[in-house]
């Protein structure tokens, strides 16, 4: 079964500090995706990455990173030089791929990591 | 720029009301979702459609049915509204195989008193 989870609940740093956010998933799928979300106050869901089973590269975007990897089932987020516009809630989630029918890109959600930053 | 749109940004009904959410994506994806998001209990699927007319329970589907007559309209529709309803709920859509996630709405808080 997948399952996706994000064991920090909440996480405070200071403004420049590194955060990294943690996130692990379980799939029997060989064919897989992986994706962060980031929630403001506002409500809305904004997209910040994909990441497909077979690219294992890491990513960086600005003061983003993302670091995959499959032995340990793993896709964390890091966010260098925290700033407090970067205070929000953060969702890792999985899909599976293959040829499902019906139940194309079913996005699992973890839980969420609720980051504070503070001045 | 791309959009899923929520009719309502915040609502508030009473107990035993028909209530319907309305989603609307002009992205032509095949899929669409509800989800409901609760303190602690992050983003649960209730619904999800992947054609016209078509339609799939998600986790939580009790006390809620959806619509989908037209492929950019997702609808969802609170039989008789009960205060354990009350929650955040958010409509996405999705396009299949390119995967490339869900784009969501800007969500409902409703509110039953």
């Amino acid at each position: 079964a997948q399952k996706v989870t994000q064991a920090q609940t909440e996480i405070s740093v200071v403004e420049k500090e590194d955060v990294t956010l943690d996130c692990v998933y379980e799939t029997r799928d060989t064919t897989y995706y992986l994706f962060w979300y980031k929630q403001p106050p506002s409500g809305e869901l904004v997209f910040l990455i994909r990441r497909n089973s077979f690219d294992e590269q890491n990513e960086i975007s600005g003061r983003y990173s993302w670091n995959f990897q499959k032995s340990t089932s793993s896709f964390n987020f890091t966010i260098t030089a925290s700033q407090v516009v970067d205070s929000a809630v953060y969702f890792c989630a999985l899909s599976e791929g293959g040829n499902y029918g019906g139940s194309q890109g079913n996005l699992i959600f973890g839980k969420g990591t609720k980051l504070s930053v503070k001045p | 720029d791309v959009k899923v749109t929520q009719s309502s940004r915040y609502l508030v009904k009473r107990t035993g009301e028909k209530v319907f959410l309305e989603c609307v994506q002009d992205m032509d994806h095949e899929n669409m979702f509800w989800y409901r998001q609760d303190p602690g209990l992050g983003l649960r699927l209730i619904y999800f459609s992947y054609d016209v007319k078509m339609k799939e329970k998600g986790d939580i589907p009790e006390g809620y049915s959806v619509s989908r007559e037209k492929k950019e309209r997702f609808s969802l529709i609170l039989e008789s509204a009960s205060t354990n309803q009350t929650s955040m709920y958010l409509c996405a859509s999705s396009s299949w195989p390119e995967n490339y996630g869900y784009t969501f709405g800007s969500g409902t808080r409703l509110t039953v008193v």
